[in-house]
């Protein structure tokens, strides 16, 4: 089960704030996912990134912030213009951005206060 | 862009049964398919895929077949059996993106 880490495992945030989510992988994967899983709506993408500095827009961004200063980590930011930031946060990543396997952390249970 | 529909949202099979999820997707050029099997808190992992140019791929009791034509593929696994119970997410990517698009996922229960 390992290679990508995701902390913290469960994060609460109050009205008004913003949360960052951890991600970090020691695969030396080029690309990386963010996905929010909600229940009976499967996983749905937020952000990925192909390269170290570059990201793409998923299908729900709006709400959202990445960044991808290191090839290692990829941080999402759940920021206050997320209305219903409730969710299971799964993070990936693959080697490339094509038709390799996407390999998942173990997600972070967001609630809120 | 892609979207897939996956088929039934639950399932129910006796132990040693068969068990069968369906998938259908929109996008003609799409030309991977993974199937994901996600135990309960636990993270997806993949159990199978297939490339559009491979029409079935067995491992065991599990196989995928694919229909291009019909835009259609299925998770098939035969002689279930408890530790088989878990949600399965189908998925595709298109042949202009690098990222998936999932299917709404199939919880599947095995009776003892």
């Amino acid at each position: 089960d390992g290679g990508i880490t995701q902390s913290p495992k469960y994060l609460f945030r109050k009205e008004g704030q913003n949360v960052t989510l951890s991600c970090e992988q020691n695969l030396n994967h080029d690309a990386m996912y963010w996905y929010r899983q909600d229940p009976g709506q499967g996983l749905r993408l937020i952000y990925y990134s192909q390269i170290v500095n570059d990201f793409q827009k998923g299908d729900i961004a709006e709400g959202y912030s990445v960044s991808r200063e290191k090839k290692e980590s990829f941080p999402l930011t759940v920021t206050s213009a997320q209305k219903n930031p409730t969710a299971f946060y799964l993070c990936a990543s693959s080697l490339q951005g094509g038709v390799d396997i996407q390999y998942f952390g173990a997600g972070t249970r967001l609630s809120v206060l | 862009g892609e979207n897939v529909e996956q088929h039934p949202s639950t399932l129910s099979v006796q132990e040693g049964d068969s068990a069968v999820i369906k998938c259908t997707y929109s996008d003609s050029a799409s030309n991977y398919f993974p199937w994901y099997k996600q135990e309960l808190g636990k993270r997806p992992q993949l159990i199978i895929d297939i490339r559009s140019n491979v029409g079935e791929k067995k491992d065991q009791r599990i196989a995928v077949t694919l229909n291009k034509t019909a835009k259609h593929f299925s998770l098939h696994i035969t002689e279930t059996q408890p530790e088989d119970s878990a949600v399965y997410f189908c998925a595709a990517r298109p042949g202009s993106a690098r990222q998936l698009t999932f299917g709404s996922g199939t919880q599947l229960t095995v009776l003892p």
